[in-house]
């Protein structure tokens, strides 16, 4: 079975900084798929970004980029230019490839991000 | 589009009551899913809905059931609720072939006194 660690409970960061917070995952397959979604206290699951496992290319979306480190079973989210509309829970997920398990997600227990004015 | 809708937002039962998490989506998403949230754990899936007319057991199923009705709906049902079962449930859609990214309800917090 996949597993999925976030390493830091909380978190803080000033307004306009940037901050990257970690996820390890455990897995034996070798195409699988990875999702950062954010919680914010309207406890509203959204997805921020994902990345394809065979892409070597790190997935970026506006103000948010992923370090992805196959090889470590390593995949960071960096937030650039912090907001306080950041403040929210943030969770790493694994999906298993198709045909093993109808794309089920396993997440991790999530980060606690507060954007400080 | 609504996207996927959850009723209903709040609900308390007593330990032993019955009651059906409805959920709906209006994004023709083939495959539908179950999860629960408790406090300091991330999502666990209880159930999911490949497609219409198929359903299977998550990581955590006992206690829960759950009915495809059609593409549309997904509903989740605690036959005798427990303690046990507190948790905000999230309902999930997820698109056809080749698409992997799952879209979330807005959750359901369910207190069982």
């Amino acid at each position: 079975a996949q597993t999925v660690t976030q390493s830091q409970p909380e978190m803080s960061v000033q307004e306009a900084e940037t901050v990257t917070l970690s996820c390890t995952y455990d897995t034996s397959e070798n195409n699988y798929y990875l999702f950062w979604y954010k919680q914010p206290p309207s406890r509203q699951m959204i997805l921020v970004i994902r990345q394809e496992a065979y892409k070597q290319q790190n997935a970026t979306e506006n103000r948010f980029s992923v370090n992805f480190q196959k090889a470590a079973k390593s995949f960071s989210l960096k937030i650039s230019d912090s907001q306080l509309g950041d403040t929210a829970m943030y969770f790493c997920a694994f999906m298993k490839p198709p045909g093993a398990g109808s794309y089920q997600l396993t997440f991790g227990k999530g980060t606690k991000l507060s954007v400080i004015p | 589009n609504a996207g996927v809708t959850q009723t209903p937002k709040f609900q308390v039962l007593k330990t032993g009551q019955s009651m059906t998490l409805q959920c709906a989506q209006d994004m023709n998403h083939n495959s539908m899913y179950w999860y629960r949230q408790d406090p300091g754990m991330g999502l666990r899936l209880i159930y999911y809905s490949a497609s219409e007319g198929t359903t299977d057991k998550g990581e955590v199923p006992n206690g829960y059931n759950v009915s495809r009705l059609n593409k549309r709906e997904f509903s989740l049902r605690l036959e005798s609720a427990a303690p046990s079962q507190t948790s905000v449930y999230f309902c999930a859609g997820r698109g056809g072939p080749g698409t992997d990214t799952q879209y979330f309800g807005p959750g359901t917090r369910l207190t069982v006194l």
